[in-house]
Order: C-alpha cells, then sequence, then structure tokens
C-alpha cells in the first residue's frame, strides 16, 4: 500500500510569490490533514477535510492560504502571496479510523 | 485547550541501553488517544506506538512501552535495547476522542543515540 504521497519536497521562493503543495492521501482514508511545521516545533494543524468538506479551518490564515480538495482524494494548499513567516515544512496526512495519522514526507518552503 | 508538553529538548543513550522520554498533557476530557511519533532527519512523521485513554494496560510495540498514568495526566515512552536507528526526534500527541480530530503536537525530543 503507497503511503502519503506530497510534491514538491523542497520549494525556494520569493516573497510575494505564490506557491502550492500536492497531497495525494492512502487509498481509502477520507479524513486529510494539512499541518504546518516551523523549525523546532511540533506541526500544527492548517486545516482538515472529511471527503470534500474542510470540516476544521479555524487555523488557516484565510486572507493568503487556501485549500481544495476536490472529489475527496487528493488536495492542494495554496500560498499566495508567500511571506518570509511562511517558511516552514508543510505535512500532510490521512487517516481512515482515526486511529493514528499517516504522514507524507512534507514539503520544506523557504521564502526569501 | 488541550496541551502537550515535553520538557526535554534532547536525551541521549548508548546503544544497547535504555532510555524514557517524559510527555504530560492537560485535558478536561476523559475519551482520548495518545501517540509518540518519531522524526528522522527525512522528515516523515512515524507513528510508533498508540494508547487509547480508556485502557489501564499500557501499550507496548516490541522495544518501545509507554507508561500511562491517567490521574498524573503523564504519557512517557521507553526505549529498550536503543539501536542506532532509533536516532531522531520524537514527538508526543494527543487527540480528542472525536473520531478524526486533529493531533495536537508537544514541541519534541531530540534523541541521540552514541555507539
Amino acid at each position: 500500500e503507497a503511503g502519503v504521497v506530497q510534491s514538491p519536497r523542497y520549494k525556494i521562493i520569493e516573497k510575494k510569490q505564490p506557491v502550492a503543495f500536492w497531497c495525494n492521501p492512502i487509498s481509502g482514508h477520507n479524513t486529510l490533514y494539512w499541518y504546518r511545521q516551523n523549525l523546532g516545533q511540533g506541526p500544527e494543524l492548517l486545516i482538515r477535510y472529511e471527503n470534500e468538506e474542510a470540516v476544521d479551518d479555524s487555523q488557516l490564515p484565510k486572507d493568503r492560504f487556501s485549500a481544495e480538495r476536490l472529489k475527496g482524494v487528493d488536495s492542494t494548499l495554496k500560498i499566495q502571496p508567500a511571506e518570509l513567516g511562511d517558511s516552514a515544512v508543510y505535512l500532510c496526512a490521512s487517516t481512515r479510523t482515526g486511529a493514528g495519522a499517516f504522514f507524507g514526507q512534507g514539503t520544506r518552503l523557504t521564502v526569501v | 485547550a488541550q496541551t502537550v508538553t515535553q520538557s526535554q529538548p534532547e536525551m541521549s543513550v548508548q546503544e544497547a541501553e535504555t532510555v524514557t522520554l517524559s510527555c504530560t498533557y492537560d485535558t478536561s476530557e476523559s475519551d482520548y488517544y495518545l501517540f509518540w511519533y518519531k522524526q528522522p532527519p527525512s522528515r516523515q512523521m512515524i507513528l510508533v506506538i498508540r494508547q487509547e485513554a480508556y485502557k489501564q494496560q499500557n501499550a507496548t510495540e516490541n522495544r518501545f512501552s509507554v507508561n500511562f498514568q491517567k490521574a498524573a495526566k503523564s504519557f512517557s515512552l521507553k526505549i529498550s535495547d536503543s539501536q542506532l536507528g532509533d536516532a531522531a526526534m520524537y514527538f508526543c500527541a494527543y487527540r480528542s476522542g472525536l473520531n478524526t480530530d486533529k493531533l495536537i503536537f508537544g514541541t519534541g525530543t531530540r534523541l541521540q543515540v552514541f555507539p
């Protein structure tokens, strides 16, 4: 069984530019999460999807961040425009039963 | 709001020895789950072990075991017979009993394993 797949693994952009991350969850997992992990910290939730519906986006900075999960499978997370403080690792995770989330390898974003 | 605290930023252990990583949490809920995740330099968070709050028996997965003290809100991870491949960041995480609610992570403990 393939794990959670994320791309790209690394991204370097200039501030004010847009950037997008892609995630393909484990097949059959209805729940998908996007987390942000700042250096030296644990991951923090940005948004959680149940199928196509965003059920928890309270921590998503909606002025510049957007996400979608069309058809309830893969998902994209977008930042426009990026700021220096957005530099972090963006992790995608999925689960079916809630017993434990399975994570992808993350995208390391550097904004210069 | 629930919080998770890991008070040991770094720990070290000699190969084949045993090490214990500490975690405390704060919650008013009675139904919840606790997890330990390992994050090697590859960045992928790997689930090590989980504990349901309603279970009194401590979870065990091969060389990994937990000491779950519900009244004290403590959830420590013991790694026995440490191996070089155990070197990584270890994160303690809490999840509400609501089925697929978010994970709340601690700040992590970096474990070094010396030969």
